[in-house]
């Protein structure tokens, strides 16, 4: 059975370090792309970014470009989202998700979301 | 960027009646890379359709996919109680966007 299990709940104060993170099993880790999507509170969903562990390629939205950094660890099968300085408009719910195959990354598989709460 | 717009808003029907959603691309959705999730309250998003037809698996014929081009549809056939929840469409070609979403909510 395809898992997808993201670290615990986070809370935060501006301007602080953040690493979030995404393992999974039941699959062939490196054939799948990761994606990360964030959803604030009573919003919809916005894609921020997907990477190949089997290649480390990456790939970024605009909107979130340089914001944040995508990363994966295939020797433990996990990814992970990073911040060096959150704001407080990154209080939000953050899902990964796998996609369907190889190929297309729709995303068929996804985690529990972790949510990061950031806060003076 | 593709820029993915919902209507309506919210649809509000009662259960055993048809659900039409749109989606609109403001360009052209390269190879139907369309997809459709649901998302119900405190959950994560769960795929419907891909490839702006295909139904994922697991997921009951009475939803059902169609469109190409800029202007996609889900159809959900006979409304049952779990279906309530929030549509979101979701261009995964080039750097893929999602739609606002679409509430359908018990009339």
């Amino acid at each position: 059975e395809v898992q997808l299990v993201q670290s615990g709940a986070e809370v935060k104060k501006p301007g602080e370090s953040l690493k979030i993170s995404c393992k999974g099993s039941g699959y062939s880790f490196t054939s799948y792309w990761i994606g990360w999507v964030r959803q604030m509170p009573g919003k919809g969903l916005e894609w921020m970014g997907i990477i190949y562990p089997g290649d480390s390629d990456t790939r970024y939205s605009p909107s979130f470009q340089g914001q944040v950094t995508i990363s994966a660890d295939k020797s433990i099968s996990t990814a992970y989202l990073q911040w060096s300085s959150l704001k407080a408009s990154d209080t939000a719910m953050y899902y990964c998700a796998r996609s369907r195959d190889g190929y297309n990354i729709d995303f068929q598989h996804w985690g529990q979301g972790t949510l990061v709460t950031v806060s003076s | 960027e593709i820029v993915l717009t919902q209507s309506p808003g919210t649809l509000s029907l009662s259960p055993g009646e048809r659900a039409t959603l749109s989606c609109r691309a403001s360009q052209s959705v390269s190879s139907s890379y369309l997809a459709w999730y649901q998302q119900k309250p405190g959950q994560a998003p769960r795929l419907l359709i891909y490839g702006a037809s295909s139904r994922a698996t697991g997921i009951p014929d009475r939803f059902s996919g169609s469109g190409s081009g800029t202007d996609f549809t889900l159809t959900i056939s006979r409304l049952e109680p779990e279906d309530f929840a929030v549509y979101y469409c979701q261009q995964y070609g080039s750097s893929p966007t999602f739609g606002g979403g679409t509430k359908v909510e018990i009339k």
